[in-house]
């Protein structure tokens, strides 16, 4: 079975801040990672993938298949990242199905 | 590219009532997903369709149903609704490069 745990239901920074949002999966094959972002009363949308390696927005997120982690990181937190952040796995079988994570909804005081 | 629609946006229902959803994809995108999203439950899949046919299925029971048209729009049907059912139904369409788009929800709300 598959698994995605978000640890954090709630976490405050201020700006400027070092930011890491966590993700833990268990899965014994080789998952597909993402990180999806909501802002307020907008849709959900894709952040980032693994496979891309991208940056976007200045968030990163690296896979340890170690650790089985898939954590988001921005050095420098702006008020704009307040939002609800989502983890997700895809099975390489399943491509139409995400497993999401509990979410965790980030505050980025002034 | 005009974004994955749903229609419509919020619904009222009562119990034992059935409801039907509908979702259009991104023009190009075979395939689209379900997703109820709750408080309680968070984001868990319903099914998913691709060419018609229902492809992966989550763990709900019968009364949740779909289907996809020739065009690729997508319905979802609710019958004997439940207080339980209350919740933010999204839908997703899958593009080539095997990425999610989602559509903003209807928000159905069972009295």
């Amino acid at each position: 079975a598959q698994r995605v745990t978000q640890p954090e239901k709630l976490l405050s920074v201020f700006k400027g801040a070092p930011v890491e949002l966590k993700c833990n999966y268990s899965y014994s094959g080789s998952p597909e990672l993402f990180w999806y972002v909501q802002y307020s009363r907008q849709r959900l949308q894709l952040l980032l993938r693994h496979i891309s390696r991208e940056s976007i927005k200045g968030f990163t997120a690296d896979l340890n298949k170690g650790e089985t982690s898939f954590h988001l990181k921005k050095p420098f937190a702006q008020e704009e990242d307040s939002a609800m952040y989502y983890c997700a796995l895809r099975r390489g079988s399943t491509l139409g199905r995400l497993y999401f994570g509990r979410g965790t909804q980030l505050t980025v005081w002034p | 590219k005009a974004g994955v629609t749903q229609t419509p946006r919020y619904l009222i229902k009562t119990r034992g009532q059935q409801v039907t959803l509908s979702c259009s994809p991104i023009s190009g995108h075979r395939s689209v997903s379900w997703y109820q999203q709750t408080p309680g439950q968070g984001l868990q899949f319903l099914f998913e369709y691709f060419s018609e046919t229902q492809r992966n299925k989550g763990n709900f029971p019968g009364r949740f149903s779909g289907r996809q048209f020739s065009n690729s729009r997508s319905e979802m049907n609710v019958s004997t609704l439940e207080l339980g059912d209350s919740a933010l139904y999204l839908c997703a369409s899958t593009s080539q490069g095997n990425e999610q788009f989602f559509g903003p929800g209807t928000r159905l709300t069972v009295l």
